[in-house]
């Protein structure tokens, strides 16, 4: 089984931009969860998706946004870009909510100039 | 929310057992420990959970105290692909149903040939 896939792997904006990363989860995981990931921060999470609703959402501002389509593709998007959104954004994916495993990606490293 | 604290690095010679500990002293009852490692330029890997008993699977054992305030990973034999940052984790499930997993800083290992 092919693992969860993030595209772009490296992307380069600058400050006001927008950005879109995607997500493709392993196949028949129906949950998609993003997390950014900071060397000062840590990995913090930042939503869920389920059946192509948001089910949980952490502490960031609205310019950070995200959806799921039917075939459980996600993606997530990033509006008026700062040098603070400079970051590894992780997508993790799991067959139903709360299952006990979180399979990740290799993330796409967003550099904000 | 129950925090997680462990040291921040690590040495293992390799071929030996590597311990980690992490300390977790405000666990509640029904929350699980949790260990996942980072792998340079990758995502987060899950290697093992427990709630009170001692786990082992293929990659680690888990041993957890019994007031569960602390546990140790133990990886029997460090090779240098176990060289990585380890994450100690509390899983909460609020009452909503919602997930809550912190991660914090981890204890970066590594094995020395």
């Amino acid at each position: 089984k092919a693992g969860v896939t993030q595209t772009p792997r490296y992307l380069i904006k600058t400050r006001g931009q927008q950005v879109t990363l995607s997500c493709s989860p392993i196949s028949g995981h129906r949950s998609v969860s993003w997390y950014q990931q900071t060397p000062g921060q840590g990995l913090q999470f930042l939503f869920e998706y389920f059946s192509e609703t948001q089910r949980n959402k952490g502490n960031f501002p609205g310019r950070f946004s995200g959806r799921q389509f039917s075939n459980s593709r996600s993606e997530m998007n990033v509006s008026t870009l700062e040098l603070g959104d400079s970051a590894l954004y992780l997508c993790a994916s799991r067959p139903d909510r709360l299952n006990e495993k979180l399979f990740f990606g290799s993330g796409t490293q967003l550099s904000v100039l | 929310d129950a925090k997680t604290t462990q040291p921040p690095s690590m040495d293992c010679a390799e071929g030996r057992a590597a311990n980690l500990p992490c300390n977790h002293s405000t666990i509640s009852g029904n929350e699980y420990v949790y260990w996942y490692r980072q792998i340079h330029s990758q995502g987060p890997q899950y290697i093992i959970h427990g709630l009170k008993n001692n786990e082992t699977n293929e990659m680690a054992s888990l041993i957890i105290t019994e007031d569960r305030k602390s546990s140790t990973l133990i990886l029997p034999h460090a090779t240098l692909r176990d060289t990585a940052v380890y994450y100690c984790i509390v899983r909460v499930i609020s009452n909503f149903g919602n997930e809550k997993l912190t991660f914090g800083t981890g204890t970066r290992l590594t094995i020395i040939p």
